[in-house]
């Protein structure tokens, strides 16, 4: 069974551009997660879609989106892009979601550099 | 929101057990502990994780607190591919119904041959 896919995997913008990260999750699976990971903040949990619907939402602001698709492949979007968006990206499935015994699969993340 | 603490760094010879300490005293009932590691340049990937009584599985064992205030993390034989930083995750329960990973900044586990 593939795992969970990413796209792209590294990308490189500019402030002020912004970016569109892809997620395709494991075949079957309904729930997808993203993550934003850095060495000072460690990784964050950003929001969660399941069945196309945001579930669960982190702390992080407007310009930080997402959205599910019907096959629930899922894209994120970053709008104004700062200096400090700059992170590895991960999105992680799972069959789920809503079950404390769920397990995620994360994929290999998108890396993104604003300069 | 429950949060864990770890250590921040642990080293272990190559072939011996390793016990990764993770600390959880504001855990409530209904929180199930949860360890996923991360290999360099991979993203996490799911271990164990267990609820009242000790787990054990084909990568490593869980061994939980009887107050569940910490928990072990247990590799039995260390090898070089179990360097990574493994992290220690409470599943809360939230009003949405649904529950979300709070990640904190993990062991990292040098191995060495």
């Amino acid at each position: 069974k593939a795992g969970v896919t990413q796209t792209p995997r590294y990308l490189i913008k500019t402030r002020g551009q912004q970016v569109t990260l892809s997620c395709s999750p494991i075949s079957g699976h309904r729930s997808v997660s993203w993550y934003q990971q850095t060495p000072g903040q460690g990784l964050q949990f950003l929001f969660e879609y399941f069945s196309e619907t945001q579930r669960n939402k982190g702390n992080f602001p407007g310009r930080f989106s997402g959205r599910q698709f019907s096959n629930s492949r899922s894209e994120m979007n970053v709008s104004t892009l700062e200096l400090g968006d700059s992170a590895l990206y991960l999105c992680a499935s799972s069959l789920a979601g809503g079950h404390s015994t769920d397990t995620q699969y994360f994929g290999p993340g998108t890396r993104l550099t604003v300069l | 929101d429950a949060k864990t603490t770890q250590p921040n760094s642990m080293e272990s010879n190559e072939e011996e057990p390793v016990h990764l300490p993770c600390n959880h005293s504001t855990i409530s009932g209904t929180d199930y502990i949860h360890w996923y590691r991360q290999l360099p340049s991979q993203g996490p990937e799911y271990v164990i994780h267990g609820l009242t009584s000790n787990v054990n599985n084909r990568m490593a064992s869980l061994a939980i607190a009887e107050d569940r205030k910490s928990s072990t993390l247990i590799l039995h034989r260390a090898t070089l591919r179990d360097a990574a930083v493994y992290y220690c995750i409470l599943r809360p329960y939230i009003t949405s119904g649904t529950y979300k990973y709070i990640f904190g900044t993990g062991t990292r586990l040098k191995v060495l041959a």
